[in-house]
């Protein structure tokens, strides 16, 4: 199975500040047409996950321009470029490369 | 509207069976592939089982295969999961979740349900 690692598990930011989760994976997610099978999910809390990112940096749809996902092969990042209050949650990467399909441990993003 | 509504969960004894059904309306059944993701309250995000839209093809995680079956009625736009010889270890909020043929990436998610297991 393909493992996911993401850091940090816990991410104080202040409100307007950056903030960047790294995903890595143990095995490359470069598909052979050049797009990477990675995803980025956001829980809020008391909520079901929604999907921020696919193909490692395709915003999906309603999603802020603020969120941008980046990396290739094993090594991924999404990038807040002005944490708002509402980006609380935790956030998920999962490698949609092949079954089973495998999630990140989930980074907890929190207001300072 | 899209919507994926759960249904079926519930407090169940060790070694018993459930059945959870995902209700779909909003979009093309048939386009999509459907989840089960699970999480322990306060754990992670752990996937469970896949259908594809030819309702032949699934996939499980090694936890669950053999015990339980994901099926999907086209004509009802309703996808199943028949859990057998339930553990403690199963207890958890059972999600469904929606992906675009041909893709994993799962781009609607239900409310989820909650099962327990426990005597």
């Amino acid at each position: 199975d393909i493992v996911m690692t993401q850091s940090p598990l816990s991410l104080p930011v202040t409100p307007g500040e950056p903030a960047s989760i790294s995903c890595r994976s143990s095995q490359s997610l470069l598909h052979r047409k050049g797009y990477n099978n990675l995803d980025w999910y956001l829980q809020k809390p008391g909520q079901s996950p929604q999907l921020l990112i696919y193909l490692g940096s395709t915003r999906a749809s309603g999603v802020p321009d603020r969120f941008s996902g980046s990396g290739s092969g094993t090594d991924f990042t999404l990038k807040i470029s002005r944490v708002e209050a509402e980006d609380v949650g935790v956030y998920y990467c999962m490698q949609t490369l092949e079954a089973p399909i495998t999630f990140g441990q989930g980074t907890r993003l929190e207001i300072k | 509207e899209v919507q994926l509504v759960e249904s079926g969960g519930g407090l169940v004894q060790p070694g018993g069976s459930l059945s959870l059904s995902c209700a779909a309306s909003g979009f093309v059944f048939t386009s999509y592939w459907i989840h089960w993701v699970r999480q322990v309250p306060g754990g992670g995000l752990v996937w469970v089982a896949r259908v594809e839209a030819d309702v032949s093809s699934t996939r499980y995680a090694d936890s669950v295969r053999g015990r339980f079956t994901i099926s999907r009625d086209n004509a009802k736009n309703t996808v199943f999961l028949q859990m057998r010889s339930l553990r403690a270890e199963d207890t958890a909020v059972y999600y469904c979740a929606r992906s675009p043929d041909y893709s994993n990436s799962m781009d609607f998610w239900g409310q989820g349900i909650l099962v327990s297991v426990s005597s």
